[in-house]
């Protein structure tokens, strides 16, 4: 069964850093990775999706990469805000089922 | 755009009570996804469907019913309300090249 792990659990940094929040997967068999913003108590909104054949996906200060044969993902955030500050999830997609980490609390101090 | 809606938003059952969280999407997905995600424990899927007619079981199947009629709609069925079914439901559907999409959330308490 695939298993997704995603580390630290929670990051605090100051506003304008940039930062990696990394995310790992057992089975390199994936179809996909998407990455997610979730705000308390909302729901989880797309932010990147990396199909397997492609190595990044980028949209405005947000870049995630994929290394299937590492069985690794990163999302860069550049300069970041407090605007950010929320839980990002990564979700491996094997066959037709998503396979998600427990997420990286983000807060940025501004 | 709605996407993916759910309702009810919010809701306190008795123990032993039984309800229906709903869930529909307008963009003709084919599959859709019923998930439960509790604190520090990350989303734990329920049932999906990857058709109108066709459902299957997720992680957490127990306590639980779903039906899928049309395309648009997805219910999940609470039976016997417990404590432990104490949580936020999301309900979410995905193109056929893996892109999911999530509801708001359905937060459910069991008293």
């Amino acid at each position: 069964k695939q298993e997704v792990t995603q580390i630290p659990a929670a990051l605090s940094v100051p506003e304008g850093e940039n930062l990696v929040l990394n995310c790992s997967f057992t089975d390199s068999a994936i179809y996909n990775l998407q990455w997610f913003r979730q705000d308390p108590g909302k729901g989880l909104t797309s932010l990147l999706l990396i199909q397997s054949s492609q190595r990044e996906q980028t949209s405005g200060r947000l870049n995630a990469s994929l290394d299937k044969s590492s069985g690794r993902s990163t999302l860069y955030i550049a300069a970041s805000q407090p605007g950010d500050s929320a839980t990002y999830l990564c979700a491996a997609v094997t066959g037709n089922q998503f396979y998600f980490g427990t997420g990286t609390s983000l807060t940025v101090i501004p | 755009n709605a996407g993916v809606t759910q309702t009810p938003k919010f809701r306190i059952l008795k123990i032993g009570q039984s309800m229906t969280l709903q869930c529909t999407q307008d963009m003709n997905h084919n599959y859709m996804y019923w998930y439960r995600q509790d604190p520090g424990m990350g989303l734990k899927l329920i049932y999906y469907s990857v058709g109108a007619g066709i459902t299957d079981k997720g992680e957490v199947p127990n306590g639980y019913n779903v039906s899928r009629s049309t395309t648009e709609d997805f219910p999940l069925r609470l039976e016997l309300a417990a404590p432990s079914q104490t949580s936020v439901y999301f309900c979410a559907s995905s193109t056929n090249t893996g892109e999911l999409f999530f509801g708001e959330g359905s937060r459910l308490t069991v008293l």
